[in-house]
Formats: C-alpha cells, structure tokens, sequence
C-alpha cells in the first residue's frame, strides 16, 4: 500500500528563499508530525496535527517556520527567509490514532525526507 | 532536558558477526521505547515499540530488550548480512500531556552500522 510520501526530496534555496515542503501522509492516519534532522544529530519535532487541528507547535524554532493541514490531509510546512541553519532533513510522519494515552506507542510511519540546502 | 544516548556511534562489522547497540533514556516520566531502521534514501522502517519493564521483541535476526527501570534498551542482530547497513535510531515518549506532550518521539542520534561482506 502506498506509504508517506514527500515532495520535493531535495530542494536547493538561496538565503532569503522562501519555501514549501509537502508530505501526503497514510489514508486514514489522523496524526501527523513533522521532525528536523540537522547534519550528526537526530531528528528533532517541530509540530503536530491531529486532523486539521495544530494540537503542539512547540518544537518550530522560529516564526519564520509555519505548518499546516487544512483538511485534515495533506500537510505544508513552509520556512520563510531561509537561512543556512534551516539546512536539514525534514520528515514527516503519520500514524492511525487520536490523541489520547495509547498514542505515545503507536507506531509512526515516516516518508522519506525533504533534503533542504540553503546556500 | 530529556537525553537520549545511543553508542556506538558507529560500528563496521564483518558479514556474519553478531553485534549489539546500546540506547539509554530518561527512566522518569517514560512511556514508551522505539527502534528504527533508517537505510540511505529510504524512510526510517520502524522496528519495535516496547513500553514495558523486561519487554523482549524479536523480528528475524533483530531483537530488542527493555529495562525502565534503569533506562536502556539493548538491540541486537544475529548474523549480520550486508542488508542491515543502515541508522538504528532509538527515540522514547512520555505519558501524553507531560510537558505538553503528544505523543512526539524524542530520537536519539542513532548508530550507523556498516556491515562487509
């Protein structure tokens, strides 16, 4: 069955550039999050959805970062004024349940990635 | 801060080998524990999800162990094949709603194992 998918896979911005980062996630799946993996770390959350609803947008590391996922779907994450330090792999990732106790163990499917590197 | 360590942070091994690598985390506040598998270009494969205390899971030739109580989680791989060249990333939760949590995983930076035929 068809998995996460993201789009574009690489994506080469100039400082400044602003840009978008797709991820079509499971059918069905009701949570999504989206994860940042700079060079030699692990990945790290940016933010979360539960259907259309941004429930954690904690982990963006600045206003220029912005998330959404109008119906419930497909989500955007979009980074504005791009800076160097923005260069990382974003992922993305969905599973099937609500929020609720048993969600922490649900396994997380995950796309493959957006390389972003911002010159 | 809520740390995770993996070690080694690499490992080459020759095709055959048995290895093993180590994650530890908070044992506070832990809700549940996950391996994944993360070849080069693919997406991370998830492995096991464990959240109990002496929780053991086994898939093929991987196999994962748990202790809560003092924060680690031991994967192992019988018999490496070159086919288990990959990131082996660990990442643990907290209960939902600690520190506004929902659910996110928390990674560690993974251990990168090369393995030679």
């Amino acid at each position: 069955g068809a998995g996460v998918s993201q789009s574009p896979r690489y994506k080469v911005a100039k400082r400044g550039q602003d840009v978008a980062l797709r991820c079509d996630p499971i059918s069905g799946h009701v949570s999504l999050f989206w994860y940042q993996q700079a060079l030699g770390q692990g990945p790290e959350f940016l933010t979360y959805f539960q259907n259309e609803a941004q429930l954690d947008k904690s982990g963006l590391p600045s206003d220029r970062f912005f998330a959404e996922r109008p119906e419930g779907s497909v989500s955007t994450l979009k980074i504005q004024r791009t800076q160097q330090e923005d260069s990382a792999v974003y992922l993305c990732a969905s599973s099937l349940r609500r929020s609720g106790q048993s969600v922490a163990k649900n396994i997380q499917y995950f796309g493959a990635g957006t390389r972003l590197s911002v010159l | 801060i809520l740390n995770v360590e993996q070690s080694p942070q690499s490992l080459h091994v020759q095709e055959g080998d048995s290895t093993n690598f180590t994650c530890s985390f908070p044992s506070s506040n832990f809700y549940a524990l996950h391996w994944y598998r993360w070849e080069t270009a693919k997406s991370p494969e998830a492995l096991f999800v464990m959240t109990l205390n002496g929780d053991e899971k086994k898939k093929g030739r991987i196999s994962a162990t748990l202790n809560t109580k003092e924060g680690y989680s031991y994967l192992y791989i019988k018999g490496s094949q070159p086919e288990d060249s990959a990131t082996y990333l660990c990442a643990y939760t907290t209960p939902m709603n600690y520190g506004g949590s929902q659910g996110n995983l928390i990674f560690g930076k993974g251990t990168k194992l090369s393995v030679k035929p």
